[in-house]
């Protein structure tokens, strides 16, 4: 399948800073992908979906101002935390998304990135 | 709208023996359902999808799923777990077609027992 790379795997940053995580689509064009935020030992919360060349739709209850994402090419998505605070830590995961036909529409899935604010 | 109840947080089987991980959904429209697997700090990862096609769908590492609509159900199987099975496993809804923007169960934390 096809390969989404995540970058960096862990972060550590002081409280008041700022933490950039990329996606990167490697051997495919990612018109849309997606964000999501994931606390310990729960599910998946749909952050934002992010368009290449146009700005992103956050999920109601996400600050956009705080998570700045940005899509620039069709095979880089990034995801800025602005202003960490230590309730920002978190396990971060990108997914970009494959178009098919007959059913063969899939999303593949980073790495994740573990985000923790001290 | 779209949602998905995965029952039980935690399932606990020994080696070898039959795995079943449960999944409900709940859809307005025909569904595409998926479920993944988790392996600790790390994303996920497809292990079988349903598209309206064939109703028992075969997927990696030897599990199965079958879709009942009649029952809203789409449970994961594997005849015979192996300890490296142990993971967190997440079934997911989304509407038909080329959407795909899934919403994901709570997940269940399969742990198996030598």
């Amino acid at each position: 399948g096809a390969v989404v790379s995540q970058h960096p795997s862990r972060v550590i940053c002081k409280s008041g800073t700022s933490v950039k995580i990329e996606c990167r689509s490697l051997d495919f064009q990612a018109t849309t992908m997606f964000w999501y935020r994931q606390f310990p030992k729960q599910s998946l919360m749909l952050m934002a979906t992010s368009n290449e060349g146009s700005k992103a739709t956050y999920e109601q209850g996400v600050e956009k101002d705080k998570f700045l994402i940005n899509h620039a090419s069709l095979t880089l998505s990034t995801l800025t935390v602005t202003s960490a605070h230590p309730e920002d830590s978190s396990f971060y995961i990108c997914s970009a998304r494959v178009l098919g036909q007959g059913g063969n529409t899939e999303a593949f899935f980073g790495q994740g990135t573990r985000l923790t604010v001290v | 709208a779209q949602s998905v109840t995965q029952l039980g947080s935690h399932v606990s089987v020994s080696e070898g023996a039959l795995v079943l991980l449960r999944c409900n959904y709940s859809s307005s429209v025909p569904p595409y359902l998926f479920w993944y697997v988790q392996y600790p700090n790390q994303g996920l990862q497809l292990l079988l999808k349903y598209t309206s096609a064939a109703t028992l769908v075969k997927g990696i590492n030897g599990f199965e799923a079958e879709f009942k609509k009649s029952e809203t159900s789409f449970h994961l199987t594997k005849p015979s777990a192996h300890m490296s099975d142990a993971a967190e496993y997440f079934c997911a809804v989304s509407e038909g077609g080329g959407s795909y923007i899934p919403t994901f169960g709570r997940g269940t934390s399969l742990i198996v027992h030598p």
